[in-house]
């Protein structure tokens, strides 16, 4: 049963520092990896999406990696600014016959302090 | 991308009552689903809605308890029966497949609190 964890749960940091958020799934067969960011109350916006042929995937200050063998993703933010602050989720998508599947992280809950 | 809307925005139930959550997307989509969340967690998948036929419910969720209809390919309705303040918690749709692009997008959701 693919298991999807993140690490830290939770991280404060100063504007301007550079982070990585971690992503560690236990089963490598996956169609590829989503990450999401959540604002309080709010739905999820899609930031980067990154196919399983794909090693690494960038949106302005965001640079997510996948290293399929090893089960593990780390998104990096450039410069972190206090409006990043928001809950990151990561999700892998399986397939089987067709149908596909997204389990989701349990989410880092980032707060950047002006 | 798509602009997803959900309706309700947010309701305060009774127990023993049912809601109805619509979401409409404004292209047609191959694939939707149906989100939980609940205070404090990650989302979990209740079902995919299909297209014409009966949804495809995860393990731990019930056609009788959450049934969904999805009559064509830009709207579905998620509708949370019998309910318990247990079913309180934030339900959102998404969608994927638009145009060949496989990233999921999700409606804003619908917060619900069961008294």
């Amino acid at each position: 049963k693919q298991e999807v964890t993140q690490i830290p749960a939770a991280l404060s940091v100063p504007e301007g520092e550079n982070l990585v958020l971690n992503c560690s799934f236990t089963d490598s067969a996956i169609y590829n990896l989503q990450w999401f960011r959540q604002d309080p109350g709010k739905g999820l916006t899609s930031l980067l999406l990154i196919q399983s042929s794909q090693r690494e995937q960038t949106s302005g200050r965001l640079n997510a990696s996948l290293d399929k063998s090893s089960g593990r993703s780390t998104l990096y933010i450039a410069a972190s600014q206090p409006g990043d602050s928001a809950t990151y989720l990561c999700a892998v998508t399986t397939t089987t016959s067709g149908t596909y599947k997204y389990i989701f992280g349990t989410g880092t809950r980032l707060k950047v302090l002006a | 991308s798509a602009v997803i809307s959900q309706k309700p925005s947010r309701d305060i139930c009774q127990r023993g009552t049912s809601l109805t959550i619509q979401c409409q997307v404004d292209s047609q989509v191959t694939m939707m689903f149906w989100y939980r969340q609940q205070p404090g967690q990650s989302l979990t998948l209740i079902a995919t809605a299909n297209q014409g036929s009966e949804a495809t419910y995860e393990s731990g969720f019930v056609i009788d308890k959450f049934p969904i209809s999805r009559p064509n390919l830009t709207f579905s309705t998620l509708t949370v029966s019998n309910m318990s303040p247990e079913d309180s918690s934030i339900y959102l749709c998404s969608l994927a497949g638009l145009a060949g692009d496989e990233t999921q997008y999700f409606g804003p959701g619908t917060r619900l609190l069961v008294l």
